[in-house]
């Protein structure tokens, strides 16, 4: 029973525009939530994260939303550059980190078109 | 300052035979874990070492792995004997306090035969 859920495992967004990444979570106990950038090859690279006490995280381009009610966070980043095509994970913890470690997703194939 | 490495990078083995991967932390990062990927799917947690200590091993698969990180400082993964479904990619990843933000490792694929 996968509890953190990307629905699209692959996006093709046009450079210069708006990529919207989505995550749906279903354990209401997690409280910590992380985007990870993957490229081919390398281990995951921590990009954000937003703790449940805020809905909205920002970082340069990168910009983390949460809405706890829907259970739904998403990643945008704008605008959207060659560099950025990689496979983005997004994950969930409780306690901030916890002993039970992180709950990935399956990511999603983020592909930027010059 | 040195990365999380881990090796061998990649590892081909039949079915029945003993693998052992390793895991060098970052320098200092008394948190160490380690994840797996099978093929198109989530990465999932299998353990957690705080220094030389498991600080929680749910992730687990079953009793053919066994992990350990004597002294605190490297750790190794042995599957043995390995089976058709352990192939994958497993991760290593450390930081300095268990807050999520990990610095992983490249991986080491294995693929068993």
């Amino acid at each position: 029973d996968q509890q953190v859920k990307q629905n699209s495992p692959s996006l093709s967004v046009q450079e210069g525009r708006i990529s919207i990444l989505n995550c749906d979570y279903t354990n209401s106990m997690f409280d910590y939530f992380l985007w990870y950038k993957k490229y081919p090859a390398e281990g995951p690279t921590f990009l954000i994260s937003i703790s449940s006490i805020k809905d909205k995280n920002e970082d340069g381009r990168f910009t983390v939303f949460l809405n706890k009610s829907a259970k739904h966070l998403s990643l945008h980043i704008v605008p959207s550059q060659p560099g950025d095509s990689a496979v983005y994970f997004c994950a969930a913890s409780r306690a901030g980190g916890g002993a039970d470690g992180l709950t990935f997703g399956k990511g999603t194939h983020l592909i930027i078109q010059p | 300052e040195a990365g999380v490495t881990q090796f061998p990078s990649h590892s081909v083995i039949e079915k029945g035979q003993t693998v052992t991967l390793r895991c060098d932390p970052i320098s200092g990062h008394d948190n160490l874990y380690w994840y797996r990927r099978v093929m198109g799917k989530e990465i999932k947690f299998l353990l957690h070492f705080v220094k030389e200590s498991k600080q929680d091993e749910s992730g687990m698969p079953n009793n053919r792995f066994l992990a350990e990180r004597t002294g605190g400082t490297y750790s190794t993964l042995k599957v043995q004997p390995a089976e058709l479904e352990d192939s994958g990619v497993y991760f290593c990843a450390s930081s300095r306090v268990n807050t999520g933000e990990l610095f992983f490792g490249e991986g080491s694929r294995l693929t068993v035969l």
